[in-house]
């Protein structure tokens, strides 16, 4: 079982709607991520959570700590958002440990 | 632009061939990442260098060899490697100061082994 679950994992929309990720985690962290990884491979990262709720522009994510689940919101969602979006953890300890990631939303947003 | 930045952007190799994959920052960052991500499963990181030190080998073979000559600039050399391994590799930078750094990505090499 993957320590990182993301639902769903395809995901299609029309333009003007708004749309949830949803990623569950089953270790301890110490931060989470949210990365967008558009078509040719290259990846941007969204948000870096520990605790409460982030916004900009029209995305929004948000981490319940005690539930291990976090949540990623695109309002007025548009055909450029459409890629594919990923969670990743930081495990408890710190240090440099590189990230454990999910399996990925594809999202499609049509026009 | 993240400020990570990989070349080349795509390659192709025999199984006989070396090659190598160059990853290059200019954030500041002082810890360096390899991760691969193979066709329908998750990124999976195989090299991590802190401080210019590998800190961790994720079991990777030794088919890939990794080197970090300074803080700024990371490398994998490839030799002998399988179909298996054509994949998307993914070079990453971050700033080792406590847990919660924020990690830049590479736009990755597309590597196909033939």
């Amino acid at each position: 079982k993957n320590e990182v679950e993301q639902s769903p994992q395809n995901l299609t929309a029309q333009e003007g709607e708004f749309i949830t990720i949803n990623c569950s985690y089953s270790v301890g962290i110490s931060a989470l991520h949210w990365l967008q990884q558009h078509p040719g491979g290259g990846i941007v990262s969204l948000f870096m959570l520990s605790s409460g709720k982030k916004k900009h522009g029209r995305l929004i994510a948000t981490i319940n700590i005690q539930e291990k689940h976090s949540s990623l919101h695109i309002t007025a969602s548009h055909p450029r958002d459409s890629a594919v979006y990923i969670c990743a953890v930081k495990m408890s300890g710190g240090g440099a440990d590189g990230l454990t990631f999910g399996k990925g939303t594809h999202l499609i947003i049509q026009p | 632009e993240t400020g990570v930045t990989q070349t080349p952007r795509h390659l192709v190799m025999g199984m006989t061939n070396k090659k190598s994959l160059k990853c290059e920052q200019h954030l500041g960052h002082n810890a360096m990442y390899w991760y691969k991500q193979s066709a329908k499963k998750p990124l999976e990181l195989m090299f991590v260098y802190s401080l210019e030190e590998r800190v961790e080998n994720n079991s990777v073979p030794s088919r890939f060899s990794p080197e970090c000559p300074n803080s700024s600039h990371l490398f994998l050399h490839l030799h002998t490697l399988q179909p298996e391994d054509s994949a998307l590799y993914l070079c990453a930078s971050s700033q080792v100061a406590g847990a919660r750094t924020e990690a830049f990505f590479g736009q990755g090499t597309r590597l196909t082994v033939v």
